[in-house]
């Protein structure tokens, strides 16, 4: 059964960068899946932050694309997130999670089946 | 902004039936994903695809699509089904909150 744990700092200051790790325990990261970062600001709604591919292909939101880089360490069995030039809008909880993208006739499936407890982020000086 | 839209908040009687909504232009080549998420929980996969249960979800839930709609329906909801919904397809909608009265 595949386990995701988050882990990174707690806290960071403004201007700075945001680094996250996935590890991924259960399976391998080169499975057929693309690995995800998801975001929840305090008492708002889940925001998709990005995923990547074992074989480093990435898709990021158009809204944080020029600041985010997510990377996979297959060595590790890890993912790896970067926000940089963070502002308090970024506190949030941080979520990583195993998608699973399937094409049909006219149709795509695109879900998160395995999420991780998620990790608090402070934005703070 | 969400490209997703939900409505905020529903509520259902005990042992009613409820259907939530999600539109967007997305939905017309995706079908869409369902979490729930409890207060201080991690989201959990309830719905994915034309109308599939991850084991363990029980079979009251339930999806649809069409055209630029999804829909989650709970046959017959339960005190523990009150939670955030969220659907999904890659982008999140804003999601609903569902209170079972």
């Amino acid at each position: 059964q595949v386990q995701l744990q988050e882990s990174g700092p707690g806290l960071v200051k403004p201007s700075g960068t945001l680094s996250l790790t996935c590890a991924v325990s259960g399976g391998s990261i080169s499975s057929s899946n693309w690995w995800s970062w998801v975001r929840q600001p305090p008492g708002k709604g889940l925001e998709w932050i990005g995923e990547i591919y074992h074989s480093g292909s990435t898709n990021y939101n158009p809204s944080l694309k020029s600041r985010v880089t997510i990377s996979v360490d297959k060595s590790k069995n890890q993912f790896s997130l970067k926000l940089s030039s963070v502002t308090a809008a970024d506190t949030a909880v941080y979520y990583c999670a195993r998608g699973l993208v399937l094409a049909t006739p006219g149709y795509y499936y695109y879900y998160m089946d395995v999420w991780g407890k998620g990790t608090t982020v402070t934005v703070s000086s | 902004s969400s490209e997703l839209t939900q409505d905020p908040a529903v509520s259902v009687a005990l042992g009613q039936t409820v259907r939530i909504t999600c539109q967007g232009d997305s939905l017309r080549s995706y079908y869409a994903s369902w979490y729930q998420q409890k207060p201080g929980q991690a989201p959990v996969l309830v719905i994915y695809g034309k109308n599939n249960r991850p084991s363990g979800i029980p079979d009251r839930f339930s999806g649809s699509s069409s055209g630029n709609t999804a829909s989650l329906t709970i046959t017959g909801a339960q005190a523990e089904d009150e939670a955030d919904y969220y659907c999904n397809s890659r982008d999140f909608g804003g999601g609903t909150k569902l209170t079972v009265l």
